[in-house]
């Protein structure tokens, strides 16, 4: 059965960094592309960006580049969302998704629980 | 960037009537690639259907999907109760993916 489990609530002061994750199982990690979606308190989907567990290849969003790094870590299966000077407007629910297939436009077949972010002094 | 409008907002109906959700693209949609993904209070989105018009494993029949180029539909054809929640199209073919704003189908 594929799992995409990811990291606990965290609660975070302006200016923090943080690293968020997402473990995969139950399937090959790195044939896949592991995508990060925020959903803001009460809005929709944003698409943020996407990973190939495979080579680390990456593409970004251009509303996120230079604002989050996406990374993987292939010996534990793990892919990341980190930032390194949060916001207040970084608070909301971040989930991570797998593609169907080896292709980054591939739709999301599976996705984690999400994780919440909550920045506030 | 494709930007993905969704209409209505809101639909306000009864179990067992058929819902009828839009989503215009600003730019024609690269070889149906072409999501739609269903939101429950409290869930993570949910796959419904794929390539326009696939419905993803395990998704009943009453769920369908059409449309090409700019306009795509996603019709519940009998609604059950357990159908009232936010609906999103997503379009990945094109870099960046990105997704409509969303549609809520409330009881009426």
């Amino acid at each position: 059965e594929v799992q995409l489990v990811q990291s606990g609530a965290e609660v975070k002061k302006p200016g923090q960094s943080l690293k968020i994750s997402c473990k995969g199982s139950g399937y090959i990690f790195f044939n896949y592309w592991i995508g990060w979606v925020r959903q803001m308190p009460g809005k929709g989907l944003e698409w943020m960006g996407i990973i190939y567990a495979g080579d680390s290849d990456t593409r970004y969003s251009p509303s996120f580049q230079g604002q989050v790094t996406i990374s993987v870590d292939r010996s534990n299966n793990t892919a990341y969302l980190q930032w390194s000077g949060l916001k207040a407007s970084d608070t909301a629910t971040y989930y991570c998704a797998r593609t169907y297939s080896s292709s980054w436009n591939s739709y999301f077949e599976y996705w984690g629980q999400g994780t919440l972010v909550t920045v506030s002094s | 960037e494709i930007v993905l409008t969704q209409s209505p907002d809101t639909l306000s109906l009864s179990p067992g009537e058929r819902a009828t959700l839009s989503c215009k693209a600003s730019q024609s949609v690269f070889s149906k690639y072409l999501a739609w993904f269903q939101q429950r209070p409290g869930q993570a989105p949910r796959l419904l259907i794929y390539g326009a018009f696939s419905r993803a494993t395990g998704i009943p029949d009453r769920f369908s999907g059409s449309g090409s180029g700019t306009d795509f539909t996603l019709t519940i054809s009998t609604l059950e109760p357990e159908d009232f929640a936010v609906y999103y199209c997503q379009q990945y073919g094109s870099p960046p993916a990105t997704f409509g704003q969303g549609t809520r189908l409330e009881i009426k």
